[in-house]
């Protein structure tokens, strides 16, 4: 598609229930990023992918947090056991390989966990 | 530490009036700068970036940024503002650690009234 594509564009889980948020990257896009944006907050990194392999999930905030890229293409965030702290909106963002591209950013997965 | 700041939570403008958004950051080595915006209920949509060159950037929607190595800041302006402006604007830097992520700033509102 034309541009980074995400889904769910809202989700609404008890807490406890484990969420899929999926990222359908920009064609030809090899680096990955997964963002998470609390209210009015600006967007704090999660992790980021080059291709299939995972280079950087610093930012993931507890082991309740997953993500994968298994064919180099699309992206799956998983969150294991919601918390209420997990509502956000999940931002995912691609570009192409070299740290002078331009990321660019999908509408968003609004996560509410109730 | 590497870090991007905006120091105004909020900017006010009259319509027809210059605009001044404010970044600074602070990174070792060379910086990649970004300017995003956000409106409401959608993701993040790219601005302009500074990698090298001119520190006169210039962006879309009439957008420019100046870089200031002296004073590491990367200050957004507009020279007339519009209605359509008013929104929530973003400053980011690219921080390199084995692949690259980018740190973005908490965010500046900005109200144009007509």
């Amino acid at each position: 598609g034309a541009g980074v594509s995400q889904s769910p564009r809202y989700k609404v889980a008890k807490r406890g229930q484990d969420v899929a948020l999926r990222c359908d990257p920009i064609s030809g896009h090899v680096s990955l990023f997964w963002y998470q944006q609390a209210l009015g907050q600006g967007p704090e990194f999660l992790t980021y992918f080059q291709n299939e392999a995972q280079l950087d999930k610093s930012g993931l905030p507890s082991d309740r947090f997953f993500a994968e890229r298994p064919e180099g293409s699309v992206s799956t965030l998983k969150i294991q056991r919601t918390q209420q702290e997990d509502s956000a909106v999940y931002l995912c963002a691609s570009s192409y390989r070299g740290s002078g591209n331009t990321i660019y950013f999908g509408e968003g997965s609004w996560l509410t966990v109730v | 530490a590497q870090s991007v700041a905006q120091p105004e939570d909020q900017v006010n403008v009259a319509e027809g009036n210059p605009l001044t958004v404010k970044c600074t950051y602070s990174v070792s080595g060379n910086p990649y700068l970004f300017w995003y915006v956000q409106y409401p209920n959608r993701g993040l949509q790219f601005l302009l970036k500074y990698i090298t060159g001119d520190n006169l950037v210039k962006g879309s929607y009439g957008f420019e940024a100046e870089f200031n190595k002296s004073q590491t800041s990367f200050h957004l302006k507009k020279p007339s503002a519009l209605v359509s402006d008013s929104a929530l604007y973003f400053c980011a830097v690219r921080v390199l650690t084995g692949g690259f992520k980018t740190i973005f700033g908490a965010g500046t509102r900005l109200f144009v009234k007509a």
